[in-house]
């Protein structure tokens, strides 16, 4: 299995500021198909990015997503109140399909 | 745009066998390309893949849950359906459907399954 790693597991920041989420492969991610979602209490996640760079319909263009091989980041350029939340990578090029533990975005 | 609905028991015994289905609108499941799957998360807990199935039959399942998966397509009803056997106190989790190309585009809003007696 692909084991995902993210860090930091809790990031706390102040609305305005840029968070910078890591998430480490155990081995390479082919054709980057690695995800990033976001959940919020007592939702359901939502996709943010696919391909490890390309943004899902619908998400602002304060979200993106790099990397490729064994290590991707997600930033958020600056932080608006409804993105505080708990934000997930995982790969899906190769089954079983796994997720990474999570990093919570707090209020600093 | 897809929309996914779970539904089944919120309450199952031990050793016994779950069973959820979902509800798909806004698109026809016999004449897409997407695959339909499940994923769980145990109460305060991360997420886990169970598995898909895709509409060339292919299907795909987590090891981790020991055969005890089967993923079934009803097209005719635009449903499919989650059957877990043999339940434990660790299989209690919020189960969600799951839908896409690739990665996971659609998703039900979940529903809790609890195991107990």
């Amino acid at each position: 299995d692909i084991v995902l790693t993210q860090s930091p597991g809790t990031l706390s920041l102040s609305p305005g500021d840029r968070a910078t989420l890591s998430c480490r492969a155990s081995q390479s991610v082919s054709g980057n198909q690695l995800a990033w979602y976001q959940q919020k209490p007592g939702q359901a996640p939502r996709l943010l990015i696919h391909g490890a760079s390309s943004r899902a319909t619908g998400i602002p263009d304060r979200f993106s997503g790099s990397g490729s091989g064994t290590d991707f980041t997600l930033t958020i350029r600056r932080l608006e109140p409804e993105d505080f939340a708990v934000y997930y990578c995982q790969q899906y090029v190769t089954s079983p399909w796994t997720f990474g533990q999570g990093t919570k975005v707090e209020i600093k | 745009q897809l929309q996914l609905q779970e539904s089944g028991p919120g309450l199952v015994k031990p050793s016994e066998t779950l069973s959820l289905t979902c509800s798909v609108s806004g698109g026809s499941m016999s004449s897409s390309s997407y695959y339909w799957g499940w994923l769980r998360q145990p109460p305060g807990k991360g997420l886990e893949w169970i598995g898909n199935m895709y509409n060339d039959g292919r299907s795909y399942y987590n090891p981790s849950l020991k055969s005890r998966a089967i993923i079934s397509v009803d097209t005719s009803k635009n449903q499919f359906s989650l059957k877990l056997t043999s339940v434990t106190a660790a299989d209690t989790a919020v189960f969600y459907c799951a839908s896409g190309w690739t990665a996971i585009d659609y998703w039900g809003q979940g529903t809790l399954v609890t195991v107990s007696s």
